[in-house]
């Protein structure tokens, strides 16, 4: 099933702070979450297992709320280059059985100067 | 560092062609997904590979088949096309071994007529 992302599109400037979400009516073995800039590839920034964990590397982190099956994307100081879409994608086991590596619809993030 | 390599980049088909769509996964990675991405859409997955045994089976059209084949690489074959077929599709390549992100290739634009 797949995950629901909200919010559906954010607009900031330069220097603020953004939060995406991520939630599941099932649950989850891990969270993964990808950036994806228009016609391109996305781009792994993350993973978080259950156990309920935060990670991050420099304005980037993500924490995994494993009672509720919630995973939140923190992006602070957002740089123009934040800007994309931001996929959160979910496994209920390892190699993400019948279902693969399941995306949200995700969260497209626009950063103005 | 070897990333996945897609090929070919851009494909025109005919409505009712075949195509055949390549991936060659990083290195030693044991894992190989297919993923289908329309236009506005969330990445939807296809199939996946293990050890070049098909491991998953998601949203694939019976039209469409895939292998692994013993130097890794995966075909995606896709035939008696359909318009809906349009679609950007990428390929991805893990290492099942512990935290393992999918790493995407640059993917394939396949546009039917």
């Amino acid at each position: 099933q797949q995950p629901v992302q909200s919010p559906q599109a954010v607009i900031l400037r330069e220097g603020e702070d953004a939060v995406i979400n991520c939630s599941s009516s099932k649950a989850l073995y891990s969270v993964h979450w990808y950036r994806q800039k228009h016609g391109e590839a996305p781009v792994f920034l993350m993973i978080l297992l259950k156990g309920g964990e935060q990670k991050g590397h420099e304005k980037i982190s993500a924490s995994f709320n494993e009672k509720k099956q919630q995973s939140s994307l923190y992006l602070t100081a957002s740089q123009l280059s934040y800007s994309g879409t931001y996929f959160c994608g979910t496994e209920i086991r390892p190699g993400g059985g019948a279902d693969g590596l399941t995306f949200g619809k995700g969260t497209h993030l626009i950063i103005q100067p | 560092a070897a990333g996945v390599i897609q090929s070919p980049r851009h494909l025109i088909k005919e409505k009712r062609e075949t195509a055949t769509l390549k991936c060659y996964p990083i290195p030693r990675h044991d894992t190989v997904y297919w993923y289908q991405q329309g236009p506005g859409q969330d990445p939807q997955f296809l199939i996946s590979f293990y050890e070049k045994m098909q491991s998953d089976k998601g949203s694939i059209p019976d039209r469409f088949s895939a292998q692994q084949f013993s130097d890794y690489h995966s075909e995606l074959n896709m035939s008696s096309l359909e318009l809906g077929d349009s679609a950007l599709y990428f390929c991805a390549s893990s290492d099942t071994g512990g935290d393992s992100p999918l790493h995407f290739g640059n993917g394939t634009r396949l546009t039917v007529t």
